[in-house]
């Protein structure tokens, strides 16, 4: 199972968008709509920011959303603040209990 | 609270086998299956295993295929990782992370982590 493909680093001043791609097959994001994003500070364990494409758990910010269109995924952060700087990764699952992480996005924070 | 905490650090030589512990507390540990994700030094997060908690039945990245065994003691609501024949890049913070249940696919609650270091 090859990882998903995501942008090395994002960037943006705080106060705007950024949108980090996920980008799949047709045997993972294509196909389910199990899509999750994690949120990992130095040092820290990943935390969930999105699950199921689209959804928040509680106490994730709504600045924080998710969509999917086909095989790629995208996690969008607006009104970007200092602590949101951090590495995001994105998770699908893949079938017959198995799941797939990208390969990270370094997001900073300008 | 849900809370899973993780085994210390290990030194480990090449070759040997290194075993990984997770205990969890403040939920029913049988109603959540359980994931192992490893973290090798400034690389991506690698998904490597995940076990049904109530029936032990397993599923590995093929990556790992016959190096891998994740096992779980439901008396002592604490699951376990495995791994043998250790290579240099097998260094790396290995996680535990709850799946979420009821079918949503994804790890919503993670251990803190347990360092392996590979040296000769």
């Amino acid at each position: 199972q090859s990882a998903l493909t995501q942008p090395p680093s994002a960037s943006g001043s705080p106060g705007q968008s950024v949108t980090i791609s996920c980008t799949g097959t047709s045997s993972d994001v294509g196909a389910y709509n199990y899509v999750s994003w994690y949120q990992q500070h130095p040092g820290k364990a990943p935390k969930v920011m999105i699950y199921e494409v689209s959804k928040r758990p509680s106490g994730v910010p709504d600045r924080f959303s998710g969509s999917k269109s086909g095989n790629t995924a995208s996690l969008t952060v607006s009104g970007l603040q200092a602590e949101d700087e951090a590495d995001y990764y994105c998770n699908s699952y893949a079938g017959s209990n198995s799941w797939v992480f990208g390969g990270g996005t370094k997001l900073t924070v300008l | 609270q849900v809370q899973l905490v993780q085994s210390g650090a290990e030194v480990k030589q090449p070759g040997a086998s290194v075993k990984v512990s997770c205990k969890a507390s403040g939920y029913t540990f049988s109603d959540h299956h359980m994931h192992w994700v490893r973290q090798a030094p400034g690389q991506r997060l690698e998904w490597m295993a995940w076990i049904n908690i109530g029936s032990g039945n397993t599923k590995y990245s093929q990556k790992f295929l016959g190096r891998l065994t994740t096992t779980r003691d439901t008396s002592a609501s604490t699951a376990y990782m495995e791994l043998s024949s250790l290579r240099l890049e097998d260094t790396a913070v290995y996680y535990c992370a709850r799946d979420s249940g009821y079918l949503r696919y994804y790890l919503d609650d993670w251990g803190q982590g347990t360092l392996v270091a590979v040296s000769s």
